[in-house]
């Protein structure tokens, strides 16, 4: 059964960091890209990056390039998206999802929340 | 990196057909066959029920088709059952390496 957990969420200060993982299992992790999407609250979806198998191609969305940095370890089956220079309309729920530019999503994780406020 | 526009909400009566529009421009809908569908129930994740325009993934119901036509794509389900309702989104690849969703469209089965 392929599962993807997210982990990481909670409430950090405006200018805080904050690292979120997401977990893979069921599937062979290193032929898939991977990709971050964001909901804000009672908001539509936002795609924030993806990251192709080898982890040796990252693309970004306009909004969150040179504070986020996606990644992936490939031993641990995991992808990451480490949040620098946080800012109060980052708060969202942050989802996971298997796949790229192509067949996006068919499988998502359960989200993780993360909350910027002082 | 616009939003592609969808209609806020869209509904019908169980067993009609309704259709939810996707309007984008020729960067992105119209440019490439990378359109995909999602259906959001409320607190849950979004689920894919169509890619690359009009295919289905595995186990969903062929009540779901996708279509494309110039910078518009269209989701149409038919013979709407309760279970339908819900949030949809549609997203597609854009010129540059980006992705792009939808506003999203509220489906209520009347």
């Amino acid at each position: 059964e392929v599962q993807l957990v997210e982990s990481g969420g909670g409430l950090v200060q405006p200018g805080g960091s904050l690292r979120l993982s997401c977990a893979a299992s069921g599937f062979t992790f290193t032929t898939y890209w991977m990709t971050w999407v964001r909901q804000s609250p009672g908001r539509g979806l936002e795609w924030l990056a993806n990251i192709k198998q080898g982890g040796n191609e990252m693309y970004y969305v306009d909004s969150v390039k040179g504070r986020f940095t996606i990644s992936r370890d490939n031993a641990k089956n995991s992808v990451y998206l480490q949040m620098n220079g946080l800012r109060v309309e980052d708060s969202a729920v942050y989802y996971c999802a298997r796949g790229g530019f192509g067949q996006l999503g068919d499988y998502w994780g359960q989200g993780t929340l993360v909350t910027v406020s002082s | 990196q616009s939003a592609l526009t969808q209609p806020p909400s869209a509904s019908g009566s169980p067993g009609q057909s309704v259709t939810i529009s996707c309007t984008g421009t020729s960067s992105d809908v119209g440019g490439y066959n990378y359109v995909s569908w999602y259906r959001q129930y409320p607190g849950e994740a979004p689920k894919l029920v169509i890619y690359e325009v009009n295919k289905r993934p595995s186990g969903l119901a062929d009540r779901f088709s996708g279509s494309k036509s110039g910078n518009t794509a269209s989701l149409t389900v038919s013979g709407l059952q309760a279970e339908d309702e819900g949030d949809y989104y549609c997203s597609s690849y854009s010129r540059g390496n980006n992705l792009v969703f939808g506003g999203g469209t509220k489906l209520t089965v009347l």
